[in-house]
């Protein structure tokens, strides 16, 4: 049973314009949740992070929206750049108990075409 | 400051082997975790270790699996006798608190044929 999903295996999204990734996560334990790069042969890169507590956090080109309600996340980047084609992965953690390390979503292909 | 390293990069072994896998996590980061990613699927936690002790081992798939950190510096994951669904990438993470900060390694890639 995944507990992060990240239902779009894949994005592609014209140079300049936003790229929105989605994560939807089903457990109300979570409190933190994180995005990270991935390029082919890397290991993760840590992006951008949000506590549950607040409902947006930026940083430069990339912004993290969280809708408790809905249990669902967003990253958004704008504009998008060539470099920024990698996976992204949504990652959630919970202080209430549970597994001590991330759960993670499947991760999501984006590609900016130029 | 030098990332988390592992090594070896890539191990292709046959099944029945043993494989030992190498991290060395950031200098001062007592939490170093382990995680796997198979055949493209989610990365999965495997166990956290909290300078050299076990924390959490939730998510050893079972006792052909044995990591240790010994004196709390480097940790190693052996697994024996290696099965063909072993097969994946290998991540090593450290951080100084747990969850956040999380470093990653460019992990091990395992191939068991």
């Amino acid at each position: 049973d995944q507990q992060v999903k990240q239902n779009s295996p894949s994005l592609s999204v014209q140079e300049g314009r936003i790229s929105i990734l989605n994560c939807d996560y089903t457990n109300s334990m979570f409190d933190y949740f994180l995005w990270y790069k991935k390029y082919p042969a890397e290991g993760p890169t840590f992006l951008i992070s949000i506590s549950s507590i607040k409902d947006k956090n930026e940083d430069g080109r990339f912004t993290v929206f969280l809708n408790k309600s809905a249990k669902h996340l967003s990253l958004h980047i704008v504009p998008s750049q060539p470099g920024d084609s990698a996976v992204y992965f949504c990652a959630a953690i919970g202080s209430g108990g549970g597994a001590d390390g991330l759960t993670f979503g499947k991760g999501t292909h984006l590609i900016i075409q130029p | 400051e030098a990332g988390v390293t592992q090594f070896p990069s890539h191990s292709v072994i046959e099944k029945g082997q043993t494989v030992t896998l190498r991290c060395d996590p950031i200098s001062g980061h007592d939490n170093l975790y382990w995680y796997r990613r198979v055949m493209g699927k989610e990365i999965k936690f495997l166990l956290h270790f909290v300078k050299e002790s076990k924390q959490d081992e939730s998510g050893m798939p079972n006792n052909r699996f044995l990591a240790e950190r010994t004196g709390g510096t480097y940790s190693t994951l052996k697994v024996q006798p290696a099965e063909l669904e072993d097969s994946g990438v290998y991540f090593c993470a450290s951080s100084q608190a747990r969850g956040a900060g999380v470093s990653f390694g460019p992990g091990t890639r395992l191939t068991v044929t």
